[in-house]
């Protein structure tokens, strides 16, 4: 059984670029929510989405979007970069989110530099 | 509000010693609890969970032990081993997603 893969694994962008990163869950997976890690912080919630829904959303600006696709694929588009958005995302795929009591795994990241 | 809370950014402890990792909660009405573990530069990965009808889940050399009285979770690690540093979160599932902490970088020393 494939794995939660997160494409690309790292990325260099200057500042006011737009970025999509993608994230594939683990197959009968519906729910993927998306984390942002800084260096010495925790992981920050984005939004979550299932079936094709955002069902919750973090604390982040609007620049931050993202969307889910029939296939549940997943992915987050960052527009008008800021040097501060450079981090570590985590895109992290389960059954149903809370709903369910089980765990829910995560990709290895995608490591964004801004410039 | 923060819903899971871990208040010590960091751990130092002695190889073959115990580490002990702590978590608080608010909100009760979600029973399931988690903790992950992080490498630098490497997705989470689930280590242990458990569920509000135990207050203990054992899994080698990691235990989890869940206080619902004081909305309280630790992870215990016997004996501590150099690989176990790393970032600990602990998380809750919720209805709209899962919740974590800001995590635990624990450093065991050689």
């Amino acid at each position: 059984k494939a794995g939660v893969t997160q494409t690309p694994r790292y990325l260099i962008k200057t500042r006011g670029q737009q970025v999509t990163l993608s994230c594939s869950p683990i197959s009968g997976h519906r729910s993927v929510s998306w984390y942002q890690q800084t260096p010495g912080q925790g992981l920050q919630f984005l939004f979550e989405y299932f079936s094709e829904t955002q069902r919750n959303k973090g604390n982040f600006p609007g620049r931050f979007s993202g969307r889910q696709f029939s296939n549940s694929r997943s992915e987050m588009n960052v527009s008008t970069l800021e040097l501060g958005d450079s981090a570590l995302y985590l895109c992290a795929s389960s059954f149903a989110g809370g709903l369910v009591n089980t765990e829910a795994f995560f990709g290895q990241g995608t490591r964004l530099t801004v410039v | 509000d923060q819903q899971v809370k871990q208040n010590s950014p960091s751990l130092s402890v002695q190889e073959g010693r115990i580490s002990i990792l702590n978590c608080d909660y608010t909100n009760s009405m979600f029973d399931y609890f988690l903790w992950y573990k992080k490498y630098p530069a490497e997705g989470p990965t689930f280590l242990i969970s458990i569920s509000s009808i135990k207050d203990k889940n054992e899994d080698g050399r990691f235990t989890v032990f869940l206080n619902k009285s004081a909305k309280h979770l630790s992870l215990h690690i016997v004996p501590s081993q150099p690989g176990d540093s790393a970032v600990y979160f602990c998380a809750q599932n919720g209805i709209l997603g899962i919740y974590f902490g800001s995590g635990t970088k624990l450093n065991v020393k050689p």
